[in-house]
């Protein structure tokens, strides 16, 4: 059984650019999570999701970045016209079902460098 | 609203030696609490966790730790220190009143010496 997968391990962007971060969570979990890391910090909760819907995103920025967890495939967290400010590790995690008990499984990051 | 302070930033130790962790948490609710270990470069391993079970829990690679509702506290410990536990580790608190989201605490950086 294949952990949490994301993808790219490491992306590199210019200022103004694009960010796509993908997360394909654990074998029959429904219930997808976005961390951030900042350098020298813990990681802080972005958004929650489950398929079609996201149930909590107070820990999103409230311009340039969403999220989504289609029906089909990854789940993917966009980050457009990025800053530097945006450079951090950015970790999914999966759980199968809401109950707060669940460990949640982390994938190994996306590490973003804005230049 | 959910909280955890984690009181050390660094913690160094010598291998073969006790090591400890402290963490305090706050909560609205009965608490679900983990411990999570991130080595360089790498993602999270859950080290163990708390859900209102017994009190004394005990983890992954020699790792336990005890929940103290009166002290609000979940520190970690392990009796002896091995060079592989040189890592960060965060302690993380979720409770129904936040849903199922984590919040973490700003971490320890562990230090083991030879």
């Amino acid at each position: 059984n294949a952990g949490v997968m994301q993808n790219p391990r490491h992306l590199v962007r210019r200022r103004g650019q694009e960010a796509r971060l993908r997360c394909s969570p654990m074998k029959g979990h429904s219930h997808v999570y976005w961390y951030r890391q900042l350098p020298e910090e813990g990681l802080k909760f972005m958004v929650y999701l489950q398929k079609e819907n996201i149930i909590d995103e107070s820990g999103m920025p409230k311009e340039r970045f969403s999220a989504e967890f289609p029906k089909e495939g990854p789940s993917i967290l966009r980050i457009q016209q990025v800053v530097r400010g945006d450079s951090a590790a950015y970790f999914c995690a999966s759980s199968p079902s809401q109950d707060a008990y669940n460990e949640q499984f982390f994938g190994p990051g996306t590490r973003l460098t804005v230049l | 609203a959910q909280s955890v302070t984690q009181l050390d930033s660094h913690v160094s130790v010598s291998e073969g030696t006790p090591v400890l962790l402290r963490c305090n948490y706050s909560s609205s609710y009965s608490p679900s609490l983990f411990w999570y270990v991130q080595h360089p470069n790498k993602g999270l391993q859950l080290l163990l966790k708390y859900t209102s079970a017994a009190t004394l829990v005990k983890g992954i690679n020699g790792f336990e730790a005890e929940f103290k509702k009166s002290e609000t506290s979940f520190h970690l410990t392990k009796p002896s220190a091995h060079m592989s536990d040189a890592a960060e580790y965060f302690c993380v608190v979720s409770d129904k009143a936040a849903g199922n989201k984590l919040t973490f605490g700003g971490g320890t950086r562990v230090l083991v010496k030879p």
